[in-house]
């Protein structure tokens, strides 16, 4: 069974530019996080999509934003983005209200 | 409010038991969750704990006082490949059930 999936590996931008990231859940799974990962800090939760509907979101501006498809593949989408914006961005996906999320390998992204 | 809280960094020696504690403050509960993080790699799930008391898994446990807000995941015969960071999260059960993160601890082992 193909696990959590996150396209691309890396990315590198430039300040001002937009990036979209991309994650495909466990099959089956409906709910898809997103949390940022600054390098040397922990797990900043960003947003939770569940059902294609956004649950929640983490204290981000508004530049973050994403949305969920029909088949719960989720986007990440990092406007404008600044120095501050590189990072490890990571996507997790559960069953709803499930006790476990599993994590896939992340989105590196530079901004320079 | 919303608060996870671990220390950031420990040592201990191979063979050795370490102990790394989680406090946390949330608004609802749900669940207390351990994840294994190694360095530049993404994390993945040691144990789960929703009542009270000890879960045990081979080398691992994790304990739990609900009414303390207090967790502690319990590493014994330390391998090296036990070097990473350790992750506590609270799944918190008044936003929905949120999986909230501490910033995690970086445990050392040294032989």
């Amino acid at each position: 069974e193909a696990g959590v999936t996150q396209s691309p590996t890396h990315l590198i931008k430039t300040r001002g530019q937009q990036a979209t990231l991309r994650c495909s859940p466990i099959s089956g799974h409906t709910s898809v996080y997103w949390y940022q990962q600054a390098l040397g800090l922990g797990l900043q939760f960003l947003l939770w999509y569940d059902e294609g509907e956004e649950r929640n979101r983490g204290n981000f501006p508004p530049r973050f934003s994403g949305r969920q498809f029909p088949n719960y593949s989720s986007e990440l989408n990092v406007n404008a983005l600044e120095l501050e914006d590189s990072a490890l961005y990571l996507c997790a996906s559960s069953l709803y209200g499930s006790t476990e999320a599993f994590f896939g390998q992340g989105t590196r992204l530079t901004v320079v | 409010g919303q608060n996870i809280d671990q220390p950031t960094e420990m040592t201990a020696t191979e063979g050795a038991i370490v102990q790394i504690n989680c406090t946390y403050q949330t608004s609802g509960f749900n669940g207390l969750f351990w994840y294994q993080q190694h360095a530049g790699e993404a994390p993945t799930f040691l144990s789960y704990n929703v009542l009270d008391g000890l879960e045990e898994k081979g080398r691992f446990s994790s304990f739990l006082s609900r009414s303390k807000g207090y967790s502690y995941l319990l590493l014994k015969e330390l391998q090296m490949k036990d070097s990473a960071s350790y992750l506590c999260a609270v799944r918190d059960s008044s936003g929905y059930n949120k999986l909230i993160f501490g910033a995690g601890t970086r445990l050392a082992v040294h032989p």
